[in-house]
């Protein structure tokens, strides 16, 4: 199957700076990608969903001037933790999807430990 | 998007047949379900999908009865590495679609 490649694959940043957390799409061009944050023992939330070209659509309750994604190309999506905290400390994943295609791939996910 | 329903968890025993059930009572017509298998501390595996009846590939199956209000997931003769949580997912999954999660079911299988 397709394949989805998410970087890093753990990152541990100081209180108050940025992370920049990399998903790429290896072989297929993926016109949408998703973004989701998970708790230990809690299920996938969506965070936004990330559209090539266009602004990010966030979803309730999630601070887009805190995650700023970014849609660059048809392989690549960035989402940044700026100003991260200990609360922001999770793991995070994302999904990407081809063009009419009913499957979503999905990255290995990033552990974010902010101390 | 379907609201989907699942155990929370369940057990099982190397060797044995797993049955997982999903409600999506409000399911839409154009709506395909979807299994995703998750590890601890990676992303969701695709296992399996389909949109009526029988839906078979080389690790499951996949039953959705006429009415589609429901679907299950059958792992035959799991092993210790099946032990994961296994999400249900209801939606029309082109383009934008969102993908979203409901609480998964987690399967535990015993030696």
């Amino acid at each position: 199957g397709a394949v989805v490649s998410q970087h890093p694959s753990w990152v541990i940043c100081k209180s108050g700076t940025s992370v920049k957390i990399e998903c790429r799409s290896l072989d297929f061009q993926a016109t949408t990608m998703f973004w989701y944050r998970q708790f230990p023992k809690q299920s996938l939330m969506l965070m936004a969903t990330s559209n090539e070209g266009s602004k990010a659509t966030y979803e309730q309750g999630v601070e887009k001037d805190k995650f700023l994604i970014n849609h660059a190309s048809l392989t690549l999506s960035t989402l940044t933790v700026t100003s991260a905290h200990p609360e922001d400390s999770s793991f995070y994943i994302c999904s990407a999807r081809e063009v009419m295609n009913t499957e979503a791939f999905f990255g290995q996910g990033t552990r974010l430990t902010v101390v | 998007l379907a609201k989907t329903t699942q155990p929370i968890s369940m057990d099982s025993y190397e060797g044995q047949e797993v049955n997982i059930t999903c409600s999506h009572n409000n399911i839409a017509t154009n709506d395909y379900i979807t299994w995703y298998q998750q590890f601890p501390s990676q992303g969701p595996r695709f296992i399996i999908q389909g949109y009526k009846t029988k839906v078979t590939n080389e690790v499951a199956s996949l039953f959705i009865p006429a009415d589609r209000k429901s679907s299950t997931l059958s792992l035959p003769r799991v092993s210790l590495s099946d032990t994961a949580v296994y999400y249900c997912l209801v939606g029309v999954n082109y383009n934008t679609d969102k993908l979203i999660f409901g609480t998964g079911t987690r399967l535990q299988v015993f030696p």
